[in-house]
């Protein structure tokens, strides 16, 4: 079992450039979530999706875009990168509301200048 | 909104002391409260506390949720250098949105 992928590990854009982060998971779980980590401000939730199709926003979404088209699959774009966007990304997926079986994705760290 | 406030925002000990950790909660309908330890890479799940289930503990760890005071401890107990960390707590509101509200961690430093 991989668990939950992320790629890339590391990243460095310019201002304005877009991107897409990817997040898999094998475990055939229907809820899955991006955050960001800044320093001094824990993990704050972007974007969540209970399944296939649906998603939903979370604390700070604005500037991201995602979509679910499988289960597996729950991918973060950035539209237009700004540097307030320089952070660490993780992405987790868990069944729904059981939170003590949520795996946690090994993060990408991006840097926007 | 909801709020998670966790104290100290760091803490050095030296290794085999005790330490305590805080996390308070402003949530509507609370469902239950999450710790974490993050080291180097992802947060991983220590304990989920709910109102059927108030006091949990692991080895050394231990953990107790206080819902008059809307609030919740992590004991680590004879800390050993590889309890060096992040620790962070998540709280879930029983509102109809299925997500977790984090604190901004406490970092832990053991030293030898």
């Amino acid at each position: 079992n991989a668990g939950v992928t992320q790629t890339p590990k590391f990243q460095v854009l310019k201002t304005g450039q877009s991107m897409t982060l990817q997040c898999a998971q094998d475990m055939n779980h229907e809820y899955m979530s991006w955050y960001r980590q800044d320093p001094g401000m824990g993990l704050r939730l972007i974007h969540y999706s209970v399944g296939a199709g649906i998603t939903d926003q979370g604390e700070v979404p604005n500037g991201y875009n995602v979509s679910r088209s499988t289960t597996e699959d729950f991918p973060l774009r950035l539209l237009s990168a700004a540097p307030s966007q320089t952070s660490v990304y993780f992405c987790a997926s868990s069944p729904v509301l059981v939170w003590e079986e949520q795996y946690f994705g090994p993060g990408t760290r991006l840097t926007v200048t | 909104e909801d709020k998670v406030v966790q104290s100290p925002l760091s803490l050095v000990v030296h290794e085999g002391d005790t330490v305590t950790l805080n996390c308070s909660y402003e949530v509507t309908n609370f469902r239950s409260l999450l710790w974490y330890k993050q080291e180097k890479k992802a947060p991983t799940f220590l304990f989920m506390l709910t109102s059927s289930g108030i006091e949990k503990k692991s080895g050394r760890l231990s953990s107790i949720l206080d819902k008059k005071e809307l609030s919740s401890i992590l004991n680590i107990t004879a800390t050993q250098t590889g309890d060096s960390a992040i620790y962070l707590c998540a709280v879930e509101s029983n509102f109809g949105n299925e997500k977790l509200t984090f604190g901004t961690g406490t970092r832990l430093t053991i030293i030898p």
